[in-house]
């Protein structure tokens, strides 16, 4: 099983419509990063959150960490064709608040999401 | 600024050949990354660098090697490609090992096939 799981894996809603998007896990996250990729080309930093109860808003993309920093959501407010493409959490998941992981990212497994006109 | 630059984009392989997966940065940044993204499972990390001289394992480092003589450059070698390696291989650079404001800049990939 994935440490880090992502619902829905995929997403197809109409234009306008408001959306979220799930990252979970059963441990601490000391650092939740979303990033949004489309087909064929690299990831795009969306933002990133570390304190319990964060809340960051850029355009119509607003993402949470919840106070036990286990659950980040990822909504996206009336839905436009530009926001397809895939959606992924990526969390610094060291084993304590003391400790580095150096920077390195455990990846959820992605959420696709279609937009339709 | 070109940011973080991977070549190839496309490459196939036979089983047994070996190539390298060339990524540079011009950011000046210490930290660098290469992940595979498999269909449905995410990003798995298999080699990251602290700085210039200092390399170390991630989640599924088997198979490959790197190394990092200068800090722009940190190239990712297979040896002896399997088909499990058919995959796309992304590299990633970060100036301190949490950035809030700017994540990690990722680059455009290279999706490799081992035939």
């Amino acid at each position: 099983s994935q440490e880090l799981e992502q619902s829905p894996q995929s997403l197809i809603v109409q234009e306008g419509k408001n959306l979220t998007i799930n990252c979970t896990s059963s441990k601490t996250l000391y650092g939740l990063y979303w990033y949004k990729q489309k087909y064929g080309e690299g990831l795009i930093f969306l933002m990133m959150l570390q304190k319990g109860g964060e809340e960051k808003s850029h355009e119509k993309i607003t993402a949470k960490l919840d106070e036990k920093k286990q659950q980040s959501s990822l909504h996206i407010t009336a839905s436009q064709p530009s926001h397809a493409g895939i959606y992924l959490c990526g969390a610094d998941m060291r084993t304590n608040a003391g400790g580095t992981s150096y920077g390195k990212l455990t990846f959820g497994q992605g959420t696709i999401l279609t937009v339709h006109p | 600024n070109a940011g973080v630059t991977q070549t190839p984009k496309f490459r196939i392989l036979k089983i047994g050949q070996s190539m390298t997966l060339q990524c540079t940065q011009d950011m000046n940044h210490n930290y660098m990354y290469w992940y595979r993204q498999d269909p449905g499972m995410g990003l798995k990390l298999i080699y990251y660098s602290v700085g210039a001289g200092i390399t170390d394992k991630g989640e599924v480092p088997n198979g490959y090697n790197v190394s990092r003589s200068t800090t722009e450059d940190f190239p990712l070698r297979l040896e002896l490609a399997a088909p499990s390696q058919t995959s796309v291989y992304f590299c990633a650079s970060s100036y301190t090992h949490r950035s809030p404001n700017y994540g990690y800049t990722f680059g455009s990939g290279t999706r490799l096939t081992v035939v």
